[in-house]
This record gives C-alpha cells, sequence and structure tokens, in this order.
C-alpha cells in the first residue's frame, strides 16, 4: 500500500529565505507525483507535475525534483515571499488513472 | 474552458440526516474522483466514476455513495451522518486517458453537529 510522508509538517521562515519541502513514499513504482497548494479552507491548485521519466519541473520560483528509486522528491522555494503561506501538499499515483494518495502537508508560513 | 465548480461551499447538517453534493467537471473531462479532507490530513480517496461507472474505491463505508450523469458532474451522497464525517469533500476531474492531471474544484465544507 502506497503511503506519502511530508516532512517538516510546519515551517516558519523570514521573507526572501530559500526552503526546500520533502516529500517520501513507500512504492518507487509511481506513474506521476504531483505538487499542491492549499490556502485554508480551500481547494487545491496545481503547481507542478514530474511524470515518472522525468527528474524535475520547474515553474517561475518553484523547482520539483523526483528520485523515483529513493522514493524522495523535494520542493524548492526561491526567494520566498508572505504570498507564498499555505500548505503543501505532494501526492502519487501508481498507474494511469488511479486515486492519488497524498501527504499530511507542509504548513508553510512566510514572515515579512 | 470552465473548470471543476462544487456546490454548495458550506453545508451544516445534524447526526443520522442525509447530505448530497454535487461536482461539474472541466469541460472535456468524462472521470470525476471524489475526496474527504479532514483538518489537518491530506485528502483520502473515496471513489471514481468513470463514463458514469463507478471505477474504484477507497475505504470507506457503503452509506457514502455517488453518481455521475452523462454529461459527466457527478454528486456524492452521504447517509445517517456522523460526527467524523465533518471534513472538506473534494472533487476531482480529468481526461480519464491516464495522462492527465486530476483538476480539483473549491470543494464543499460539510459540519455534521
Amino acid at each position: 500500500k502506497q503511503e506519502v510522508t511530508q516532512i517538516p509538517a510546519a515551517l516558519s521562515v523570514p521573507e526572501g529565505e530559500n526552503l526546500v519541502l520533502n516529500c517520501s513514499f513507500t512504492d518507487s513504482a509511481i506513474y506521476n507525483l504531483q505538487w499542491f497548494r492549499q490556502d485554508p479552507g480551500k481547494g487545491l491548485t496545481s503547481l507542478l507535475l514530474i511524470q515518472s521519466s522525468q527528474r524535475e519541473q520547474t515553474s517561475g520560483r518553484l523547482n520539483a525534483s523526483l528520485d523515483k528509486s529513493s522514493g524522495r522528491s523535494t520542493l524548492y522555494i526561491a526567494a520566498s515571499q508572505p504570498g507564498d503561506s499555505a500548505t503543501y501538499l505532494c501526492a502519487v499515483w501508481n498507474s494511469g488513472n488511479t486515486p492519488l494518495v497524498f501527504g499530511k502537508g507542509t504548513r508553510l508560513s512566510v514572515i515579512a | 474552458e470552465t473548470g471543476v465548480t462544487q456546490s454548495p461551499t458550506h453545508l451544516i447538517k445534524t447526526r443520522g440526516q442525509q447530505v448530497t453534493l454535487r461536482c461539474s467537471s472541466q469541460s472535456g473531462h468524462n472521470t470525476v474522483s471524489w475526496y474527504q479532507q479532514a483538518l489537518g490530513q491530506g485528502p483520502q480517496f473515496i471513489f471514481q466514476y468513470y463514463r458514469e461507472e463507478e471505477n474504484g474505491r477507497g475505504n470507506f463505508p457503503p452509506r457514502f455513495s455517488g453518481l455521475q450523469f452523462p454529461n459527466y458532474s457527478s454528486e456524492l451522497n452521504v447517509n445517517a451522518l456522523e460526527l467524523d464525517d465533518s471534513a472538506l469533500y473534494l472533487c476531482a476531474s480529468s481526461s480519464g486517458d491516464g495522462t492527465d492531471t486530476q483538476y480539483f474544484g473549491p470543494g464543499t465544507r460539510l459540519t455534521v453537529l
């Protein structure tokens, strides 16, 4: 059974700092991995999708990497801003149309 | 291209009641998945519908049921509500070809008193 763990559970950083969020999964035979952002009480916004054949994806100040063999992914946020404050969720799925398996998320606070 | 929409936004029910939540999938998507997110937790898969048929189910009791309509919109029904059913219910749609990501709606916040 696939399990996803995110560390740390919460993180508080000063504005402008670069930071890394971690995600690990137990079954390395994943199809894709996706990072989401969730604002309090809101739905999920997709940030980056990494297909199993890829090693990383970049969008603006965000960079996500994937190491399938070790069962790990990282989300790097450069030059953090107060508007980045949210919960970041990592999710994997094991084949084409199977459900996403989520971690519990990392709650990020960026202090001005 | 319209996004995924859900209704209602918020709902308050009492124990033992029944509730129906609704989801309209993104244009061109034939697959809808429902997730339950308790406070402080990641979303948990409830079930998925593909072209009006249930196509997978998570570890939820039978009082959680669903439907998908010919226009691919979907309903989640929960009978005999329990306090632990209080959560954010998320709907996600996808193209069903296995290559696409799932696009999430804003969710319905259900409170059971």
